[in-house]
């Protein structure tokens, strides 16, 4: 069975700081990763995901996370947040088997940017 | 844009009451989705469907169930609300097969005394 983990529940930093959202998974086969956004009381979108080649991802607005298979991680960075970038953040993965629709969550971490 | 709509924001309930969780998508999903979300907790998924009358149990299925009568809609239905419902329900759809995203609505949350 999948699951994961986010380290962290709550992650406070300042405005302009960066920042690291940090999500392993476990899983005895591939899998894909994504990373989606809840701005406060709205539902969730999609930030990045990762399927296959290039380890590293970005989005539109600015963040990254990067793949690493031996260390079981899927961590999410931005070098610089704003305070719109304030939400919570779930890391979550899927098998790749034909069929599988299934998406298993981490906790969540609650980013607060503060200014 | 793909929108899926819940049809409550805000819903309080009895305990023993029977409570129907309305989701329409307008994109023409196979798959529709049913999580609830508690602080610290993350998604669970309760139900999901990929077809129209079809159903799988999620992780949490037990005290719900569903009804997907039309490809558009997929109901939460609880048979007879407990305080342990009290949470945030979230419906999300998808397009067919593949690493497809999933499109979630903007949540139910529901409270029951």
């Amino acid at each position: 069975a999948q699951s994961v983990t986010q380290l962290d529940s709550q992650v406070p930093v300042f405005e302009e700081a960066p920042v690291e959202l940090r999500c392993n998974y476990s899983s005895s086969v591939s899998v894909y990763l994504f990373w989606y956004v809840q701005y406060p009381n709205q539902g969730l979108q999609l930030l990045l995901k990762y399927l296959s080649g290039s380890t590293l991802v970005e989005s539109i607005n600015g963040f990254e996370a990067e793949f690493n298979k031996s260390q079981t991680s899927f961590h999410l960075r931005k070098p610089s947040v704003h305070i719109s970038d304030t939400a919570e953040y779930f890391c979550a993965v899927r098998s790749p088997r034909q069929g599988a629709q299934k998406l298993v969550f981490g906790q969540g971490t609650r980013l607060t940017i503060n200014p | 844009d793909v929108k899926v709509t819940q049809s409550s924001r805000y819903l309080v309930k009895r305990t023993g009451e029977k409570v129907f969780l309305e989701c329409v998508q307008d994109m023409d999903h196979e798959n529709m989705f049913w999580y609830r979300q508690d602080p610290g907790l993350g998604l669970r998924l309760i139900y999901f469907s990929y077809d129209v009358k079809m159903k799988e149990k999620g992780d949490i299925p037990e005290g719900y169930s569903v009804s997907r009568e039309k490809k558009e809609r997929f109901s939460l239905i609880l048979e007879s609300a407990s305080t342990n419902q009290t949470s945030m329900y979230l419906c999300a759809s998808s397009f067919g097969q593949g690493a497809r995203e999933q499109y979630f609505g903007p949540g139910t949350r529901l409270t029951v005394t």
